[in-house]
């Protein structure tokens, strides 16, 4: 049971450029997050799914899209990268509201991404 | 334990001491509070967590205090190890709308000094 992986580990890109982060969770979860986290600061959200075909935005969207096309794997897009989104991005899933109603996110180890 | 910008609070604490982390929560509608350990280079590792209706959970090592009145939350290390050295960050549950979205606070950083 591998829990959350992400992939990469590290990417280091210049600005203007495009990548996708993945997220894969073998552990059925119903729900996925991305957040980031920069230096000495918490974890922000970005965007979220509920559900396969499902996403909503979170608490910091803007130049991020996602989508949800399978239940295992949630990705994060960059489309045009930006300084300011250099950062470590962290994935997580967890069991659907109501099963039972409250339940801890399990977290990957993360992507560190530079934008240079 | 509320981070400024780039200065983790920092709580130094000499191995086989008790710790105590606080974390100032800002919502009185918050219904699920969760702490996490984060070591260096990896994610956030689920400590315990504790629903709103009650005040004291205990786990292995660690108890997780709730005080509603005041909006706080303690997380309780009894006999610190070098390996507890992690940087601490409380969550709470605002939204109880779909998503069961976390707010995350600033972190504490704990040094075990041996």
């Amino acid at each position: 049971n591998a829990g959350v992986t992400q992939t990469p580990k590290f990417r280091v890109l210049k600005t203007g450029q495009s990548m996708t982060l993945l997220c894969a969770q073998d552990m059925n979860h119903e729900y996925m997050y991305w957040y980031r986290q920069d230096p000495g600061m918490g974890l922000r959200l970005i965007h979220y799914s509920v559900g396969e075909g499902t996403t909503a935005k979170g608490e910091v969207p803007d130049g991020y899209n996602v989508s949800r096309l399978k239940k295992q794997n949630f990705l994060l897009g960059l489309e045009s990268a930006a300084p300011s989104q250099t950062s470590v991005y962290f994935c997580a899933s967890k069991p659907a509201q109501g099963a039972p109603s409250h339940q801890p996110q399990h977290f990957g180890d993360g992507t560190r991404l530079s934008i240079l | 334990g509320e981070s400024v910008g780039l200065h983790l609070p920092t709580l130094s604490v000499q191995e086989g001491d008790n710790s105590i982390i606080n974390c100032a929560y800002s919502n009185s509608a918050s219904d699920y509070f969760i702490w996490y350990k984060q070591e260096s280079g990896k994610g956030p590792q689920f400590i315990i967590d504790i629903r709103s209706n009650m005040d004291k959970r205990q786990g292995q090592r660690v108890t997780v205090l709730l005080n509603k009145t005041v909006k706080h939350l303690s997380l309780q290390i009894a006999a610190t190890q070098p390996g507890d050295s992690a940087v601490y960050f409380c969550a709470e549950n605002r939204d109880k709308a779909a998503g069961n979205k976390l707010t995350f606070g600033g972190g504490t950083r704990v040094l075990v000094k041996p």
